[in-house]
């Protein structure tokens, strides 16, 4: 079974601080990677796909290490609007059950 | 901005019923799915379709049917609810199954009691 592993934290942080969190992946046949942002009680919301070459959008960068087969996701100057559960979702490039959604990081950031 | 919306937020209904949930989507994907997200487990997929009148089980189909008639909508449904059916219900779409991300709906939140 396609696994896709977070901790689910909570990671407290004061505001202004840099956070990170990994996500690993059992399916090296994996061929997409994204981030999602998820607040209490709403949908999740695609925050960023991660590419090979890691990307960077604003104070978000992700990577991605195929050779250990984790993604990762820094957020740097941490906002209290940050505080979400971030989900990391792993496509394997078949069927939609190919997606694989991980349960979950809480991030919850302190003034 | 791609919009999928969900016909209702909150949900009450009795052990027995037979529940409909709508999802519209007003991008012209492809692809669309049903979701179950329950506290520890996370997203779990019930049934995607690719296509119209097309649909495929995901991972905890038990329980539930779908229809696709057209492009822009995907109705799951429970054919006699039960309470461990109680749940947030998610609908997604998207361009492509895996290769690209899924644009959720606000979920609705079903009491089966």
């Amino acid at each position: 079974r396609k696994e896709v592993e977070q901790d689910p934290g909570p990671f407290n942080v004061p505001e202004g601080a840099t956070v990170a969190f990994n996500c690993t992946y059992s399916n090296s046949a994996s061929q997409s990677f994204f981030w999602y942002r998820q607040d209490c009680r709403k949908e999740p919301k695609l925050l960023m796909s991660v590419y090979s070459s890691g990307n960077e959008d604003g104070r978000f960068t992700a990577q991605l290490n195929r050779a250990s087969q984790y993604i990762s996701l820094l957020i740097r100057d941490s906002k209290l609007s940050d505080s979400a559960t971030y989900l990391c979702v792993v496509g394997s490039g078949g069927g939609a059950d190919g997606l694989t959604f991980g349960k979950g990081t809480h991030l919850i950031i302190q003034p | 901005d791609v919009k999928v919306t969900q016909s209702s937020r909150y949900l009450v209904k009795r052990t027995g019923e037979k529940v409909f949930l709508e999802c519209v989507q007003d991008m012209d994907h492809e692809n669309m799915f049903w979701y179950r997200q329950d506290p520890g487990l996370g997203l779990r997929l019930i049934y995607f379709s690719y296509d119209v009148k097309m649909k495929e089980k995901g991972d905890i189909p038990e329980g539930y049917s779908v229809s696709r008639e057209k492009k822009e909508r995907f109705s799951l449904i429970l054919e006699s609810a039960s309470t461990n059916q109680t749940s947030m219900y998610l609908c997604a779409s998207s361009l492509s199954l895996a290769g690209v991300g899924q644009y959720f709906g606000a979920g609705t939140r079903l009491s089966v009691l």
